[in-house]
């Protein structure tokens, strides 16, 4: 089992759309959990940490489900803008960072 | 404040050259990573450093070495370059616990 393990999609929403993408790991001892957005071509950029009481920033929700191993992004109102590949990538106290393969999100006109 | 710096942007490569790959950070960030990228694929950890003098292989360490002989520096040697190698590189640092900050990356080609 990949230790950090995401749907590679791709989601294609309308603008305006509600979408969620999840992300299971494996690593029970994991402690820190984060989201990137990564552009075509470009570094990954934090997008988000996920903390265990949850995260909200503007149109984006972040979760942590600990008891089923999994972290969740809710992104809301959906913007042409928004179209890129989401990584969640976790840490454990080794400070390795492990990454997920990437969710492409496309947000259609 | 540059923040993760890494040299050169691009390079070729023939089979069987070597060359370092530069990383330096300005944020006197004690964890240091280097990832490479496929087509397509997520970022996969090759290794990492948690302080100077202190290394660890990733998930792909394979054809690699690295070392770190200062807070600011974290360079990745490839010694005998590979077509499998071919990849998107990218080094990043951060603080524990807190968000990791990515330099631009280093596009290698090997033929």
């Amino acid at each position: 089992r990949k230790e950090v393990e995401q749907d590679p999609g791709p989601f294609n929403v309308p603008e305006g759309a509600t979408v969620a993408f999840n992300c299971t790991y494996s690593n029970s001892a994991s402690q820190s959990f984060f989201w990137y957005r990564q552009d075509c071509r470009k570094e990954p950029k934090l997008l988000m940490s996920v903390y265990s009481s949850g995260n909200e920033d503007g149109r984006f929700t972040a979760q942590l489900n600990r008891a089923s191993q999994y972290i969740s992004l809710l992104i809301r109102d959906s913007k042409l803008s928004d179209s890129a590949t989401y990584l969640c990538g976790e840490s454990g106290n080794t400070g390795k960072l492990i990454f997920g393969q990437g969710t492409t999100l496309q947000v259609k006109p | 404040n540059a923040g993760v710096t890494q040299t050169p942007k691009f390079r070729i490569l023939k089979i069987g050259q070597s060359m370092t790959l530069q990383c330096a950070q300005d944020m006197n960030h004690n964890y240091m990573y280097w990832y490479r990228q496929d087509p397509g694929m997520g970022l996969k950890l090759i290794y990492y450093s948690v302080g100077a003098g202190i290394t660890d292989k990733g998930e792909v360490p394979n054809g690699y070495n690295v070392s770190r002989s200062t807070t600011e520096d974290f360079p990745l040697r490839l010694e005998l370059a590979a077509p499998s190698q071919t990849s998107v590189y990218f080094c990043a640092s951060t603080y524990p616990g807190d968000g990791y900050t990515f330099g631009s990356g280093t596009r290698l080609t090997v033929v």
